[in-house]
């Protein structure tokens, strides 16, 4: 298997709900991130997962939660999110999630994510 | 500050005509550059990494520190190179984090 992959691919929720975004991957990565994208614009980093410990949080607020139960699996819990978080989410990862070690990100397809 | 600087919103080329994708940077150290793409509907897909001076679907792209660029270049043009290009740098320190510049939007007319 040499692909990331998410689900749900849609996900539609209203302000109150609680809601979570899965990705896995079984290419033996060690990093995970998670990263948001607006359309027509970048992707924006949120999280780094190394070796299952949160290494980065770009100052995301607190309703989105990652979690990384193991190794092959990262997960975003979202609750009480906003109008304007409505955007592609994005997971990817990569080897080791090292500098200067050509640690290349490969990414998921995404989930479309519209808050109501 | 690192940062990635692409200039072109849009670049609109006819089929077999050359295309080239501006991209720089701006970091103080030996920098790590990926060109990513993303075809419509699709996901976000690495094209070209500065170290492998590799070839793919006919781009390449050269590092040029003098210039602190890492432009992407296509002798012809092809309808299906029709996509969103972003060249990104790969932060310092062991994070990993990928610094992407705005994207340019290629549209490659028959």
């Amino acid at each position: 298997d040499t692909e990331v992959t998410q689900t749900p691919k849609h996900l539609v929720m209203g302000m109150t709900n609680k809601k979570s975004l899965k990705c896995e991957q079984h290419m033996g990565h060690r990093a995970m991130y998670w990263y948001k994208q607006k359309a027509k614009k970048p992707p924006e980093l949120m999280f780094v997962y190394s070796y299952e410990k949160l290494s980065i949080n770009e100052s995301v607020p607190s309703r989105f939660s990652p979690e990384c139960p193991n190794s092959s699996l990262l997960n975003l819990h979202l609750h009480a999110l906003q109008p304007e978080d409505s955007a592609l989410y994005l997971c990817a990862s990569s080897l080791r999630g090292l500098a200067g070690y050509q640690d290349t990100q490969y990414f998921g397809p995404g989930t479309r994510l519209t808050v109501l | 500050a690192q940062r990635v600087t692409q200039p072109e919103k849009l670049l609109s080329v006819f089929k077999g005509a050359p295309v080239e994708l501006k991209c720089n940077y701006s970091y103080s150290g030996s920098p790590e550059l990926f060109w990513y793409v993303q075809y419509s509907r699709q996901r976000l897909q690495l094209l070209l990494r500065h170290i492998s001076r590799e070839s793919i679907k006919g781009f390449t792209a050269d590092l040029n520190k003098g210039e602190t660029s890492f432009h992407l270049k296509k002798p012809f043009a092809q309808e299906e190179d029709s996509a969103m290009y972003y060249c990104a740098l790969r932060a310092p320190g062991n994070t990993g984090k990928l610094i992407f510049g705005q994207g340019t939007t290629l549209q490659v007319k028959p």
